[in-house]
């Protein structure tokens, strides 16, 4: 079975400053999607970035932006320019066809 | 688009009672899923659907049930509630147009389910 590991519980940032949060998954298939969920305090998952294994270049969406490395099979986010607004809970997951794993998540602090 | 909506908000029940939670979308999603979510840890799929009439088992199927005879709504039922289905709840919903295709999910606000 396909496994996510996000290996930061929490982790803290200073509003304006840079934050990577790191995820990494175990599988044996060559074609999945990777993505990032953020789940604020009214617990809604909002997709943040999706990645497709096949490509090498590595996503990016505004001030979110992933590092992913198939052969090590990392995928970590980088959220550059904190704002308060970023602060909330973040899954990592996995998807091939139906099966969609998640990781235990990370929470994100924001200081002002 | 009101887009995914799940009733209750929050229920509390007692052991061995049971229960349909409720989802409804209005995106005209082929696909749905259910999914719960333990303290502290991240989603898991318990069901979904892949039109209507149609559903399969997830990652943890054991103690629910689910039937979709409409595309709008995929109710997720729990018949004899024990304190180890104590979670939130998720539901969500996707358009696929090719079995190949990974859509995004869109997902609702969660039911909380506690069983005492």
């Amino acid at each position: 079975a396909q496994t996510v590991t996000q290996s930061q519980p929490e982790m803290s940032v200073q509003e304006a400053e840079t934050v990577t949060l790191s995820c990494t998954y175990d599988t044996s298939e060559s074609d999945y999607y990777l993505f990032w969920y953020k789940q604020p305090p009214s617990r809604q998952m909002i997709l943040v970035i999706r990645q497709e294994a096949y490509k090498q270049q590595n996503a990016t969406e505004n001030r979110f932006s992933v590092n992913f490395q198939k052969a090590a099979k990392s995928f970590s986010l980088k959220i550059s320019d904190s704002q308060l607004g970023d602060a909330a809970m973040y899954f990592c997951a996995y998807r091939r066809t139906n099966d969609m794993r998640f990781g235990a998540g990370t929470r994100l602090t924001v200081k002002p | 688009n009101a887009g995914v909506t799940q009733t209750p908000k929050f229920r509390i029940l007692k052991i061995g009672q049971s229960m349909t939670l409720q989802c409804t979308q209005d995106m005209n999603h082929n696909y749905m899923y259910w999914y719960r979510q333990d303290p502290g840890m991240g989603l898991k799929l318990i069901y979904y659907s892949v039109g209507a009439g149609i559903t399969d088992k997830g990652e943890v199927p054991n103690g629910y049930n689910v039937s979709r005879s409409t595309t709008e709504d995929f109710p997720l039922r729990l018949e004899l509630a024990a304190p180890s289905q104590t979670s939130v709840y998720f539901c969500a919903s996707s358009l696929k147009t090719s079995y190949k295709a990974q859509e995004t999910q869109y997902f609702g606000p969660g039911t909380r389910l506690l069983v005492l």
